[in-house]
């Protein structure tokens, strides 16, 4: 089993629509979560990130983690097509340790 | 306005070739990390480094080699190119303990 499995789309929405991105892994030592989006032909950037268990909310964007059950979520709220990237998960365990990436989720929102 | 920069944004070599991949981040930031970017495979860690002279081996070193002098500054080397090693390589910088890593903008790497 891989340390995080994230579903590689394509997915394909209508504007307006809420979107659901999710990544599940295995190592229960991880503490730091992170959705970074990547445009075509660029380099990852950050989008959000929490500490253990728990919600974020930014603007449209809501990130949940849940420890428990190993699963953290990124919903997209009246997704734009301006959202239309690749979305992947990234975790890692405390102190100076890189980051586990997700294989990444390829969305487009359509006009 | 923060940067990490990539020596070359496309690449084309041949096979045997000795190819170096320079990384420049001017955030004043201890760690530095080289991935390959393949389609269904994801970001794969190359190697990493934690402070000048300092280097770890990430998921897949083999045929990678990588060299910090600076701090800034952080390279990749292919010691002999293969045509498996064709991809997109991206590298990154960020903060000690930090969670946000800065991207380049990626090369993409052709082995002909």
């Amino acid at each position: 089993q891989k340390e995080v499995e994230q579903d590689p789309g394509p997915l394909s929405v209508p504007e307006g629509a809420i979107v659901s991105l999710n990544c599940t892994y295995s190592n229960s030592a991880f503490q730091y979560f992170m959705w970074y989006r990547q445009y075509s032909r660029k380099g990852p950037e950050l989008l959000m990130y929490t500490y253990s268990s728990g919600n974020k909310e930014d603007g449209r964007f809501t990130a949940q983690v849940d420890k428990s059950s190993k699963y953290i979520s990124l919903f997209i709220r009246d997704s734009q097509p301006s959202d239309s990237a690749t979305y992947l998960c990234a975790m890692r365990r405390t102190g100076n340790t890189p980051l586990v990436f997700g294989k990444g989720t390829r969305l487009s929102v359509i006009a | 306005d923060v940067k990490v920069t990539q020596s070359s944004r496309y690449l084309v070599k041949r096979t045997g070739e000795k190819v170096f991949l320079e990384c420049v981040q001017d955030m004043d930031h201890e760690n530095m990390f080289w991935y390959r970017q393949d389609p269904g495979l994801g970001l794969r860690l190359i190697y990493f480094s934690y402070d000048v002279k300092m280097k770890e081996k990430g998921d897949i070193p083999e045929g990678y080699s990588v060299s910090r002098e600076k701090k800034e500054r952080f390279s990749l080397i292919l010691e002999s190119a293969s045509t498996n090693q064709t991809s997109m390589y991206l590298c990154a910088s960020s903060a000690h303990s930090g969670n946000e890593q800065y991207f380049g903008p990626g090369t993409r790497l052709t082995v002909t």
